[in-house]
């Protein structure tokens, strides 16, 4: 079974300031994906950012990247020039290649961004 | 269209009551799913359907029935609940044939037994 961690259940910044949140996982599998999703006040959960584990190149999106060390098992997520509309709860998911699609997050971190 | 519609947003029934909760896409995808969130914690999965077929059942109790009419719907038939059951219960999409997409997700039903 795949275990997601995430180690930080809430974390502050200041606006603009850059930010990173932590993620371990824990699988036998070598290939599959993970992803960062956020789940602001309005219940939506959003896709931020994803990563296939084949790939040795950190996926970026805007001011959302990621260090995935496979090694290591860890997928972190840095938001850089932090603004008050990334204050939601983010949550690290993993999912196997060749499965049923299923996803498993991780326990969530909360991001407050201070003005 | 690129969203997951869910309705109602918001329901209280009784631990005597028949609900349903109704999840619905248009953007032809062939795999959809069903996760109860409680609250200040990650989403649970509790059901897959992959070409309208249920695939993934997580051990949820009987009171939970899930069912996909067509590929652009999925229902959740409640009945007898506990209120240990009131969560926020939402509904993902995904393309089913290309892996490790990721979810669309829908804003939810907060399902309050009382």
């Amino acid at each position: 079974a795949q275990t997601v961690t995430q180690s930080q259940p809430e974390m502050s910044v200041q606006e603009a300031e850059t930010v990173t949140l932590s993620c371990t996982y824990d699988t036998s599998e070598n290939n599959y994906y993970l992803f960062w999703y956020k789940q602001p006040p309005s219940r939506q959960m959003i896709l931020v950012i994803r990563q296939e584990a084949y790939k040795q190149q950190n996926a970026t999106e805007n001011r959302f990247s990621v260090n995935f060390q496979k090694a290591a098992k860890s997928f972190s997520l840095k938001i850089s020039d932090s603004q008050l509309g990334d204050t939601a709860m983010y949550f690290c998911a993993f999912m196997k290649s060749f499965g049923n699609n299923d996803m498993r997050f991780g326990a969530g971190t909360r991001l407050t961004v201070k003005p | 269209d690129t969203e997951v519609t869910q309705t109602p947003k918001h329901l209280v029934m009784g631990m005597t009551n028949k609900k349903s909760l109704k999840c619905e896409q248009h953007m032809g995808h062939r795999a959809m799913y069903w996760y109860k969130q409680k609250a200040k914690k990650p989403p649970e999965l509790m059901f897959v359907y992959s070409y309208e077929k249920l695939s993934i059942n997580e051990s949820v109790p009987s009171r939970f029935s899930p069912e996909c009419p067509n590929s652009s719907l999925l229902n959740l038939h409640l009945h007898a609940l506990q209120p240990e059951d009131s969560a926020l219960y939402l509904c993902a999409s995904s393309p089913g044939w290309q892996e490790g997409y990721g979810y669309t997700f829908g804003s939810g039903t907060r399902l309050t037994v009382v």
